[in-house]
C-alpha cells in the first residue's frame, strides 16, 4: 500500500507570484483535502476535492484553488501570493464512505514566501 | 464554536511517565475525536481516534478519556519514552463533515 505523497517538499516564491503543489493520494482512497499549517499552528482546512469537484471549503479566499484528477491526484494552486501564505501546505487522503472518515497525511510541502 | 482549544502549549515529561494533553470543545455536533502525532518535517499521523459513545480507549501504551458533559478529552501517554517526543494534535469533526478542526498542538519532550 502506497502512502500519501506531495511535492516539491520544500519551495520558495516571491510574492505576487502563482504556486502548484501536487499531492498522490494513499492506494484505494477517493478524496483528498488540503490544509495549510503556519508554524507553531495546528493544521487549517483549505478544501477537499471528491470525484474531481471541491467538497468543502474552509476561510481562504478564491487565490486559493485546487483540481482533483480521475486517479485521485490532486493540485492546489495559489496565486497572486503574499507573506502571509508562508507554511507548511498538506494534503490528505480518505475514502468517504459517507461516515467518519479518517484522512492520512502526506509529509507536506514547505512554501516561504519571500 | 468550531474551536477546539488545547492544553499544554508544551510539555517536558521523564522518561517513564505518564505525558497528558487535554482539548476542549464548544460544538456538540462533534463527534469524532482522532489524536495525531508530528514529528519534524513529516505530516501528522493518526494516533487514535475515539467517538462520543465510549469514556474511553486505550491502545497499547496511548489512551484517551473522553467526558461528553464536560465536553473535554484528553490523550494519556503511559510509560512515557524518548521516541514519544513529538508534537501531538488534538482534532474533531462530525459526520459527514469533509473537514478535520485541529488544536493549536502540545509539544511533547521526554527526558531520558
Amino acid at each position: 500500500e502506497t502512502g500519501v505523497t506531495q511535492s516539491p517538499t520544500h519551495l520558495i516564491k516571491t510574492r505576487g507570484q502563482q504556486v502548484t503543489l501536487r499531492c498522490s493520494s494513499q492506494s484505494g482512497h477517493n478524496t483528498v483535502s488540503w490544509y495549510q499549517q503556519a508554524l507553531g499552528q495546528g493544521p487549517q482546512f483549505i478544501f477537499q476535492y471528491y470525484r474531481e469537484e471541491e467538497n468543502g471549503r474552509g476561510n481562504f479566499p478564491p487565490r486559493f484553488s485546487g483540481l482533483q484528477f480521475p486517479n485521485y491526484s490532486s493540485e492546489l494552486n495559489v496565486n497572486a501570493l503574499e507573506l502571509d501564505d508562508s507554511a507548511l501546505y498538506l494534503c490528505a487522503s480518505s475514502l468517504l464512505s459517507g461516515v467518519y472518515n479518517e484522512q492520512f497525511f502526506g509529509p507536506g510541502t514547505r512554501l516561504t514566501v519571500l | 464554536q468550531q474551536q477546539v482549544k488545547q492544553s499544554p502549549q508544551s510539555l517536558i515529561v521523564q522518561k517513564g511517565g505518564i505525558s497528558i494533553i487535554n482539548c476542549a470543545y464548544e460544538n456538540t455536533a462533534f463527534d469524532y475525536f482522532p489524536w495525531y502525532q508530528q514529528f519534524p518535517g513529516k505530516g501528522p499521523a493518526l494516533l487514535i481516534a475515539i467517538r462520543p459513545d465510549v469514556s474511553e480507549k486505550k491502545e497499547g501504551r496511548f489512551t484517551i478519556s473522553f467526558n461528553k458533559s464536560a465536553k473535554q478529552f484528553s490523550l494519556h501517554i503511559m510509560d512515557s519514552q524518548p521516541g514519544d517526543s513529538a508534537t501531538y494534535f488534538c482534532a474533531a469533526s462530525w459526520q459527514g463533515a469533509q473537514k478535520l478542526v485541529f488544536g493549536q498542538g502540545t509539544r511533547l519532550t521526554i527526558n531520558p
